[in-house]
């Protein structure tokens, strides 16, 4: 079974500052990895994903993640956040690339950006 | 990206009735649809992969009978709540993909009231 583990279920971080919003998950098979941002009552967007290849993986709005096998952490990052990144953040596994099996889902963390 | 659309976007029904929720992929054929279930602050739950034409295949823990979803053709799966209740109140996200490594797009969500 797999399972995504989202340490931090609030990270308030000053605007400029770095964001550093942590992932780690457990499967049985190579994973796919991906965050999505959901704003208040919103779906979700997709920031970025990890499928094969290169373990840092570049998304929209500036954010990255480096898959790390040995750690099985895919932490999110961004150089310098901004008051629009606001928002909820869930990091989630897929066994299959997401097409064919539903996505489990960490609890997700709030990012919080002060002024 | 592609586009999934949800609708209605919120609805308030009486304890008993039956609700009906509608996905549709808009630029796109999906092969799999999905249907999420997210409670306050939590993250999204799976309850049911449907692929076109075929039953749906229920999570662990989701009845059946009450949560009916049918999926006819490649762009559009319904949700119905049948005779639901107020703990049934709670943000349904739906997802589609279109083949089986395709990636999920996801809908805005329908926020559910059970008075």
């Amino acid at each position: 079974a797999q399972s995504v583990t989202q340490l931090g279920s609030h990270v308030s971080v000053s605007e400029g500052a770095l964001v550093l919003l942590r992932c780690n998950y457990s499967s049985s098979v190579p994973p796919y990895l991906f965050w999505y941002v959901q704003y208040p009552n919103q779906g979700l967007q997709l920031l970025l994903k990890y499928t094969t290849g290169a373990t840092l993986v570049k998304g929209i709005n500036g954010f990255e993640a480096e898959f790390k096998k040995s750690e099985t952490s895919f932490h999110l990052t961004k150089p310098s956040a901004h008051m629009s990144d606001a928002a909820e953040y869930f990091c989630a596994v897929s066994d299959t690339g997401g097409g064919a099996d539903g996505l489990t889902f960490g609890k997700g963390t709030h990012l919080i950006i002060q002024p | 990206g592609a586009v999934v659309s949800q609708h209605p976007s919120r609805v308030i029904c009486k304890s008993g009735t039956s609700v009906k929720i509608e996905c549709r992929s808009l630029d796109f054929q999906a092969t799999t649809m999905f249907w999420y279930r997210q409670f306050p602050k939590q993250s999204l739950m799976l309850m049911a992969t449907s692929n076109e034409g075929s039953k749906a295949t229920y999570e662990q823990g989701v009845e059946k009978d009450k949560f009916l979803i049918n999926h006819a053709s490649l762009t559009l799966s319904t949700l119905t709540v049948t005779s639901a209740h107020p703990e049934d109140s709670s943000f349904y996200i739906c997802s589609g993909a279109q083949g089986s490594i395709g990636e999920q797009f996801f809908g805005p969500g329908t926020r559910l009231t059970v008075l």
